[in-house]
């Protein structure tokens, strides 16, 4: 069975502080596509990274970072020097080719940056 | 241009009453999904549609119907709604249906159930 395991439930990090969201996921097949998604307080998701599972290669966006790594099944995110606008709920997700499309999420972790 | 727009954003009614969400999309996709929310902010699939034909249905009860006039479009009529219904639903749309697309969402519809 697929499963995403997010298992920081909440963090608060003071503003400028680098902060990484582990996210950890399970699955049989090699073909598979992994996600990262922010959902701030207003209630949208917000679709950030995409990666295949052919691609180790990490990724930086300006603040933000991902590191996949296929040996210990894990997709982590890290925000540099984070701003209290970052403040949300950050969801990872796997999707598995053929399979309708579906989105497995883990269970989000609660991010708050304070002043 | 709103890409995924859902009507209502804010649902609130007695248990027992049926209700409707509508969700569109002009991102030219072929597949759209229906996601629903907990309180504990757990995401789950419960729909996908792609080129108005039903993909999954992911263990729903059949209190909830999808319906897809096209493919623009795909709506969630809830029948005898109960306590546990209430959350916040979510819409979204791919390209494909492949795993392979990212999937943009709509803002969310809260459903209250008094």
């Amino acid at each position: 069975a697929q499963k995403v395991t997010q298992a920081q439930t909440e963090i608060s990090v003071v503003e400028k502080e680098d902060v990484t969201l582990d996210c950890v996921y399970e699955t049989r097949d090699t073909t598979y596509y992994l996600f990262w998604y922010k959902q701030p307080p207003s209630g949208e998701l917000v679709f950030l990274i995409r990666r295949n599972s052919f691609d180790e290669q990490n990724e930086i966006s300006g603040r933000y970072s991902w590191n996949f790594q296929k040996s210990t099944s894990s997709f982590n995110f890290t925000i540099t020097a984070s701003q209290v606008v970052d403040s949300a709920v950050y969801f990872c997700a796997l999707s598995l080719y053929n399979q309708g499309g579906k989105l497995i999420f883990g269970q989000g972790t609660e991010l708050s940056v304070k002043p | 241009d709103t890409a995924v727009s859902q009507t209502p954003k804010y649902l609130v009614t007695q248990m027992g009453n049926d209700k409707s969400i509508k969700c569109e999309q002009n991102l030219g996709h072929d597949t759209m999904y229906w996601y629903k929310q907990d309180s504990k902010k757990f995401l789950k699939i419960m729909f996908s549609y792609n080129n108005k034909e039903l993909i999954i249905n992911e263990t729903v009860p059949n209190r909830f119907s999808p319906k897809s006039p096209d493919k623009a479009h795909l709506n969630l009529h809830i029948n005898s709604l109960e306590l546990g219904d209430s959350a916040v639903y979510f819409c979204a749309s791919s390209q494909g249906l492949q795993g392979t697309d990212t999937q943009y969402f709509g803002p969310g519809t809260r459903l209250t159930v008094l």
